[in-house]
């Protein structure tokens, strides 16, 4: 059985960065596809990004291009997604979601969520 | 950019009705949609890909159709546990998208 255990809630200051951290077991880390997915409250879904550890190829939504990365230990089987220059807009709760292979295939296990809060 | 569509945002039923969500993409997606359920403060629950197959462990009360633009979410019987947010994703292309989600309230 595949588990996504992430990070604990973070609280930043705006113009700081955050990285939470995803640590998957159960299954073959180098094989799956890693996703980003935040809901800021009282919202929906939204895509920041993705890796394929497979391929070392990362793609990341447009809106947060140049302002986040994701990466991953392999010898950990942790990913990890760093936001930076938060502004209170940022303020969300951050799954990861993995699926086999590729990015461009259906999610089939979510972290818990880790909530960030960003305030001065 | 996919558009998704959910209709309606929300919804509100009794024990035992049958619920129909749709999906409406702004292009053709094939079959690459998923469904999630999400409860308040839990994660999203995997649900539903390839717009129709269930996901291991998913009740047969579940179903999903639908190809191209127009997909549907129905639960055949609805259940205490089932009163949650479902939202559809479409992975044919980047950026992944999602709908803007139905609640699902106890009438």
């Amino acid at each position: 059985q595949v588990q996504l255990v992430q990070s604990g809630a973070e609280v930043k200051k705006p113009g700081s960065s955050v990285r939470v951290s995803c640590k998957s077991s159960g299954d073959t880390f180098s094989r799956s596809a890693v996703s980003w997915v935040r809901q800021a409250p009282g919202q929906g879904l939204e895509w920041m990004g993705g890796i394929m550890p497979i391929y070392s190829t990362t793609n990341y939504a447009q809106k947060f291009h140049g302002r986040v990365t994701i990466t991953t230990d392999e010898s950990t089987s942790t990913a990890y997604m760093e936001l930076r220059s938060l502004t209170s807009e940022d303020t969300a709760v951050y799954y990861c979601a993995r699926g086999p292979l590729d990015i461009l295939n259906p999610f089939d296990y979510w972290g818990q969520g880790t909530l960030v809060t960003v305030s001065s | 950019d996919i558009q998704l569509t959910q209709s309606p945002s929300s919804l509100s039923a009794s024990v035992g009705d049958r619920v129909t969500i749709t999906c409406r993409a702004s292009q053709g997606i094939s079959n690459y949609l998923a469904w999630f359920q999400q409860k308040p403060g839990k994660a999203p629950k995997s649900l539903i890909y390839a717009a129709s197959r269930l996901e291991s462990g998913v009740p047969s009360k579940f179903s999903g159709s639908g190809s191209g633009t127009d997909f549907t979410l129905t639960i055949s019987s609805l259940q205490p546990e089932d009163f949650a947010t479902y939202y559809c994703q479409q992975y044919t292309s980047y950026p992944l998208t999602f709908g803007g989600g139905t609640k699902v309230e106890i009438k």
